[in-house]
């Protein structure tokens, strides 16, 4: 039990849609980070917030896109889904930016149909 | 795509058996870190490495950080059914962003 929470569990959404993930850090993290985990591989990095600011961004497009707030929970939003982006959506959160344990929530799993 | 090299890809052993798995990259790594992860669940970190040599113990589990800090391995001493999972390696280089490898697949025998 890493104390990060992610909801909802699982998502059914069509292609073009929108969609909204939330993650609850773990007690006294103020950073957190956004993984996609495709079926068969290791996470790849969307983007990380620190104290509510983007704070890095890996290869992602403008589409995917986040907020963190003051009370250092954390959404990710995907724009205009593609097919592709389905996987499993998870949030980390370490206790500060230049701490790199990171703790990760169950998951988020999306499909798009 | 992966930076990370990890292998083997999946492992099937018997129970009690000893077990080994490693890490490279063609870059220079900061820290290393090893997940587990259970189906349906997010990965569960095992051991975090921060200096090139170190040996770290975490119950049956041992994890070393290369000293060219390009590699790392996990070693799990005498099997059990519940080490079933993927094992990930993760390194961290700049900003908090960590690369992980694709992971090695961990089946057991009792």
């Amino acid at each position: 039990e890493t104390g990060v929470t992610q909801s909802p569990t699982h998502l059914i959404k069509t292609r073009g849609q929108q969609v909204t993930l939330r993650c609850s850090s773990q007690s006294g993290h103020n950073t957190v980070s956004w993984y996609q985990q495709a079926l068969g591989q290791g996470p790849q990095f969307i983007f990380q917030y620190y104290r509510e600011e983007e704070n890095g961004r890996g290869n992602f497009p403008p589409r995917f896109s986040g907020l963190q707030f003051p009370n250092y929970s954390s959404e990710l939003n995907v724009n205009a889904l593609e097919l592709d982006d389905s996987a499993l959506y998870l949030c980390a959160s370490s206790l500060d930016w230049g701490n790199t344990e990171a703790f990760f929530g169950q998951g988020t799993r999306l499909t798009v149909v | 795509g992966q930076q990370l090299n990890q292998s083997p890809q999946s492992m099937f052993i018997q129970e009690g058996e000893d077990v080994s798995m490693n890490c490279t990259s063609s870059s220079i790594f900061n820290t290393w870190l090893w997940y587990k992860q259970e189906p349906g669940e997010g990965p569960v970190l095992l051991i975090a490495l921060y200096k090139a040599g170190e040996l770290t113990s975490n119950g049956r589990l041992t994890a070393q950080f290369g000293i060219t800090r390009k590699d790392s391995f996990l070693n799990i001493s005498a099997s059990i059914p519940s080490d079933v999972g993927i094992y990930f390696c993760a390194g961290h280089r700049e900003g908090n962003k960590l690369v992980f490898g694709a992971g090695t697949i961990l089946r057991v025998k009792s």
